[in-house]
């Protein structure tokens, strides 16, 4: 079964509206998670490790600004899209770690397909 | 720098077997993954290889070269579901997972 959940799995709107998106782990705590940003034909790109009780580790290129990411809880990592725009129409997924040990497989959750109009 | 390569696509027959090559360089190793991800879907795990040699798991196996910087996921009787993309994601130094652009397979009755 799911060890990642998701949520919302898809979302269209307008150009400027701020969207956030939920990655909860199901019966485990996950102190780390990560969020992915995929799209059409290409590989995942790593968007930004999202650390429990501190700050995220955003990847080169990533405006810190644009995409808001909030640990607060050991189950519950968020993604804010903030004024979104056409460009920002991808598949965002997260993933998380069932034992925190770096060498450890992710599991991901099933993914956020974002339109924006 | 730091570099996956694997195939863009491949094709294969139903109930036949199939090898997907990746090869990788990477600054330090600390194991390589191999995930399946169907079309319009998140990517699910499958393997995970870090010392040399062959790991079987049913239909699927998968092999490592720690040497040769090379790794090679095995499908056996294929079936028509196995049609997704198969990513190869190796560990480096720093535990940084870096992502192949995935290997197509498209699977012909």
């Amino acid at each position: 079964g799911a060890v990642v959940s998701q949520h919302p799995s898809r979302v269209i709107c307008k150009s400027g509206t701020s969207v956030k998106i939920e990655c909860r782990s199901l019966d485990f705590q996950a102190t780390t998670m990560f969020w992915y940003r995929q799209f059409p034909k290409q590989s995942l790109m790593l968007m930004a490790t999202s650390n429990e009780g501190s700050k995220a580790t955003y990847e080169q290129g990533v405006e810190k600004d644009k995409f808001l990411i909030n640990h607060a809880s050991l189950t519950l990592s968020t993604l804010t899209v903030t004024s979104a725009h056409p460009e920002d129409s991808s598949f965002y997924i997260c993933s998380a770690r069932v034992e925190d040990r770096e060498n450890q497989p992710q599991h991901f959750g099933d993914g956020t397909r974002l339109s924006i109009l | 720098g730091q570099n996956i390569d694997q195939p863009t696509e491949m094709t294969a027959t139903e109930g036949a077997i199939v090898q997907i090559n990746c090869t990788y360089q990477t600054s330090g190793f600390n194991g390589l993954f191999w995930y399946q991800q169907h079309a319009g879907e998140a990517p699910t795990f499958l393997s995970y290889n870090v010392l040399d040699g062959l790991e079987e798991k049913g239909r699927f196996s998968s092999f490592l070269s720690r040497s040769k910087g090379y790794s090679y996921l095995l499908l056996k009787e294929l079936q028509m579901k196995d049609s997704a993309s198969y990513l190869c994601a190796a560990l480096d130094s720093n535990y940084q997972l870096i992502w192949g652009a995935g290997t197509k397979l498209i699977i012909k009755p």
